[in-house]
């Protein structure tokens, strides 16, 4: 089946420095690949619709500037988030659709990122 | 906007027990009604789906019903497993023919335990 993975699985930094978060789709080419963040006991929020090669779509009230996404490939999506604050701390999910496959462009889920601002 | 309302967890059955999770959703025009789930370290995996209405969708002895009428999707097993035990979200997408290309609106998520 599709995998999509995600790397690193956690991470810790200080305030102010920028984390980046990678999310690979392992067997498939992705012509989409979705970020979302989730708070404690609560649901996932669509952060950003990436498409490869062009810039990505981001949610009303997500700050394009904080985190940057690049999609250079059809396997690839980065999110960064810049200028870490404790407040950004989350959980990180990306998600990504086949390209042309026979899933009906179903969204394939990598297993997050924890990611914590001291 | 679109919006879906879960069942509020933790739930805990004991194996062989009956499985509800309740998904209510709020939607314009038709959406497609998803459950995912999500086995601890793993990512999300597509359950079942259903696009239109009265349409149901099953798997792995899961089953949902798209009822338009109540705006309802609720999840049910009628003999779950330890194996079962995982976290649960229903979802819709506003696009049609049922595809998860488009944007996903998640609940807040069930967490469901079962105890041999």
């Amino acid at each position: 089946g599709a995998v999509v993975s995600q790397h690193p699985s956690r991470v810790i930094c200080k305030s102010g420095t920028s984390v980046k978060i990678e999310c690979r789709s392992l067997d498939f080419q992705a012509t989409t690949m979705f970020w979302y963040r989730q708070f404690p006991k609560q649901s996932l929020m669509l952060m950003a619709t990436s498409n490869e090669g062009s810039k990505a779509t981001y949610e009303q009230g997500v700050e394009k500037d904080k985190f940057l996404i690049n999609h250079a490939s059809l396997t690839l999506s980065t999110l960064t988030v810049t200028s870490a604050h404790p407040e950004d701390s989350s959980f990180y999910i990306c998600s990504a659709s086949e390209v042309g496959g026979t899933s009906y462009n179903e969204q394939f889920f990598g297993p997050g990122t924890r990611l914590t601002v001291l | 906007g679109n919006s879906v309302t879960q069942m509020e967890g933790p739930v805990t059955l004991s194996e062989e027990a009956f499985l509800t999770i309740n998904c209510t959703y709020t939607a314009t025009g038709y959406p497609s009604l998803f459950w995912y789930v999500q086995y601890p370290g793993e990512g999300l995996q597509l359950l079942l789906k259903a696009t239109k209405a009265d349409d149901k969708g099953s798997n792995k002895g899961f089953e949902a019903t798209y009822r338009k009428e109540t705006t309802s999707f609720h999840l049910e097993k009628g003999s779950v497993q330890v194996s079962d035990s995982a976290v649960y979200f229903c979802a819709l997408s506003d696009d049609a023919g049922g595809t998860s290309y488009g944007k996903l609106t998640f609940g807040q998520g069930t967490i469901l335990t079962v105890h041999p």
